[in-house]
């Protein structure tokens, strides 16, 4: 069926990296752009980035840039979402979102999410 | 990149209709028909309730509509039932990228 897995639960240092994987089953992975967004405890939904996994032409949100990269292997159909110089306000969880179409900005397909602690 | 302004919470009783605002600028959510809300229950995804400002995906209750008036956008919740009990969050568009409200909690008395 259609889905999106996603790596598992991840503890890292502060100054750390994590790079989260996606992998897409079900459908085309190359016909739907694929969207990050986090969710830290108890707060709200936050856009991270966009990758379309046919070129692998990124853009990412402001507050990330620099310290994001999305990335994917078509071979696997597998979507990677890493984010450099970890601090404790980055523990969310991390959720890949598909588009209801192609290049859609609404997301009918979600991940379940990886949650990424960052702690000493 | 400011995200969208909801009301923290909103409640009502069974069978009764509520409304969540979303209010954003003319270079987001008055700028473009490409608002979309989503119904989160605790510990799980969001849930796809409307798209295009008013259009309903399949499986989801005629119960729930969207509209929009300038910077607002609203979604209603008709004939509330208990199993609607959730955090609601907009979403917009903006111009390549994407930004969502801060979330309303529901709550059904």
């Amino acid at each position: 069926q259609v889905q999106l897995v996603q790596s598992g639960a991840e503890v890292k240092k502060p100054g750390a990296s994590v790079k989260v994987s996606c992998k897409a089953s079900g459908y085309t992975f190359t016909s739907y752009y694929m969207h990050w967004v986090r969710q830290a405890p108890g707060q709200g939904l936050e856009w991270m980035g966009i990758i379309n996994p046919s070129g692998g032409s990124t853009s990412y949100a402001q507050k990330f840039q620099g310290r994001v990269t999305m990335t994917r292997d078509t071979s696997t159909s597998t979507v990677y979402m890493e984010l450099s110089s970890l601090r404790s306000e980055d523990t969310a969880v991390y959720y890949c979102a598909r588009p209801g179409y192609s290049s859609g900005w609404y997301f009918d397909l979600w991940g379940r999410g990886t949650l990424v602690t960052v702690s000493s | 990149q400011s995200a969208l302004t909801q009301p923290r919470s909103v409640s009502g009783s069974p069978g009764q209709s509520v409304t969540i605002s979303c209010t954003g600028t003319s270079s987001d959510v008055g700028g473009y028909n490409y608002v979309s809300w989503y119904q989160q229950h605790p510990g799980k995804a969001p849930k796809l309730m409307i798209y295009d400002v008013s259009k309903r995906p399949s499986g989801v209750p005629d119960r729930f509509s969207g509209s929009k008036s300038g910077n607002t956008a609203s979604l209603t919740i008709s004939g509330l039932q208990a199993e609607d009990e959730a955090d609601y969050y907009c979403c917009s568009y903006a111009g390549s990228y994407v930004v969502f409200g801060g979330g309303t909690k529901l709550t059904v008395l």
